[in-house]
């Protein structure tokens, strides 16, 4: 069982729409945090989060912070192919130091 | 700067066999994380450690061990490999909770 669950597992879309990611978990995390990984290469950092309730800003994406500390979202207005990635969410379990991945979100922009 | 750095790249090995996957950081960082990654299954955490000297399990910890004799360097051995350990394996290293990955070691057992 992963402690952080993400939805949709899978996402196709053509570009120029919207879409909404989902991380979502029973447990708390004192900050969340949105990785991209490509294929063949390890995930890279978009955003961390840290304050319940917090929205962050990144030109096109926006991230959001569940009140409780429990969930995020991340959204992408007008993606672009160059937005085609594996979308993860992470967290520092609350006091502890085990850094944990959701399950994923694989995002597809056709031109 | 280097950043991460994982040796192998690449390996496959037979039922039984073991071997040990090298992480290298350069960045100072006090803790260092093995991830291995599944189709479908996104990050799962093996072992992670909190500075040199330490180690600690994290979710799927059977059937690796791990050393942190070094700050720089994490370990990560397989004693006897199994099938089932047929994954990519990431290594991090992390500071104030950011992690940065290396490049990935894709392992297979047959």
């Amino acid at each position: 069982t992963q402690l952080l669950e993400q939805s949709p597992q899978f996402l196709s879309i053509q570009e120029g729409e919207n879409l909404t990611v989902y991380c979502n978990s029973s447990s708390v995390f004192s900050s969340l945090q949105w990785y991209r990984q490509e294929p063949g290469e390890g995930p890279v950092l978009l955003v961390t989060v840290v304050t319940g309730g917090e929205v962050k800003k990144l030109k096109r994406l926006t991230f959001q912070f569940g009140d409780a500390r429990k969930d995020s979202s991340l959204h992408i207005t007008a993606a672009q192919p160059g937005d085609t990635g594996l979308y993860l969410c992470a967290g520092p379990l609350y006091n502890t130091d085990k850094l944990i991945f959701g399950t994923g979100t694989r995002l597809q922009v056709f031109p | 700067n280097a950043g991460v750095t994982q040796t192998p790249k690449f390996r496959v090995l037979k039922t039984g066999q073991s071997m040990t996957l090298l992480c290298a950081q350069d960045m100072n960082h006090e803790y260092m994380y093995w991830y291995r990654q599944d189709p479908g299954m996104g990050l799962r955490l093996i072992h992670y450690s909190v500075g040199e000297g330490t180690t600690a399990k994290g979710e799927v910890p059977d059937g690796y061990n791990v050393s942190r004799l070094k700050k720089q360097n994490f370990l990560l051995g397989l004693e006897s490999a199994a099938p089932s350990q047929t994954s990519v394996y990431f290594c991090a290293s992390s500071y104030s909770g950011v992690a940065f990955f290396g490049q990935g070691t894709r392992l297979t057992v047959v």
